[in-house]
């Protein structure tokens, strides 16, 4: 099966610029997630979504960060204004709903953001 | 909250020695707890996993890890290392009742030498 697919694999950005990034799960992947990995550090769950509505967003920070799946599908995440602590990789993930929590989760290459 | 501790940021190990990662988490209920591997600048790819049974799980490439309840420990284990064993690991918990999202550790750079 193919794999999660994200968009862009590198962007470059000054501060107090935007930058959106995509992420599409696996095919019937009910849940999907966005996580926060800043270097020398594990990933950070940033926001979750079951089909199209938000289980958890309780560390996004909502005054820059925004993210929406409207169609239950592929989801896009967004940064505006950028800072330079945003600088990290973006990773997405999916999993069935049976598989969520039991760690059948399925990782995206990530997007590496720089801001300078 | 869960929380998960990763007791050494860096191991360094010659070819084909027995390594040993270290996990600690801490949490008030009952966890599930995975090993992940991460290549330079690749997304993550899971090692091994603990939901229930028996407390040594077997993992890909060789890997194995322990679930210690008394001890609230995980340990990855590898009897042999390869060159190509050098990445990232990271020891991860989630609770199904909290959703299933993963509460990850720092993280261990693992660096086997020749």
């Amino acid at each position: 099966e193919a794999g999660v697919a994200q968009s862009p694999r590198y962007k470059i950005i000054e501060k107090r610029q935007s930058v959106a990034f995509w992420c599409n799960p696996i095919s019937g992947h009910a849940t999907l997630y966005w996580y926060q990995q800043i270097l020398g550090q594990g990933p950070k769950l940033l926001i979750q979504f079951q089909n199209n509505g938000v289980v958890d967003d309780s560390q996004l920070p909502k005054d820059r960060f925004s993210a929406e799946r409207l169609k239950g599908v592929d989801s896009t995440l967004k940064i505006q204004p950028a800072k330079l602590e945003d600088s990290a990789v973006y990773l997405c993930a999916s999993s069935s709903s049976s598989d969520r929590g039991r760690g059948g989760y399925t990782f995206g290459s990530g997007t590496r953001l720089t801001v300078v | 909250a869960q929380s998960v501790t990763q007791l050494d940021s860096q191991v360094p190990v010659f070819e084909e020695a027995p390594v040993e990662l270290r996990c600690n988490y801490s949490s008030s209920v009952s966890v599930y707890l995975f090993w992940y591997v991460q290549y330079p600048n690749q997304g993550l790819q899971l090692l091994l996993k603990y939901l229930s049974g028996s407390t040594l799980v077997k993992g890909i490439n060789g890997f194995e890890a322990e679930f210690n309840k008394s001890q609230t420990s995980f340990h990855l284990r590898k009897p042999s290392v390869h060159i190509s064993d050098t990445a990232e690991y990271f020891c991860a918990v989630s609770d199904s009742g909290q959703g299933g999202k993963l509460i990850f550790g720092q993280g261990t750079e693992l660096s086997v030498k020749p």
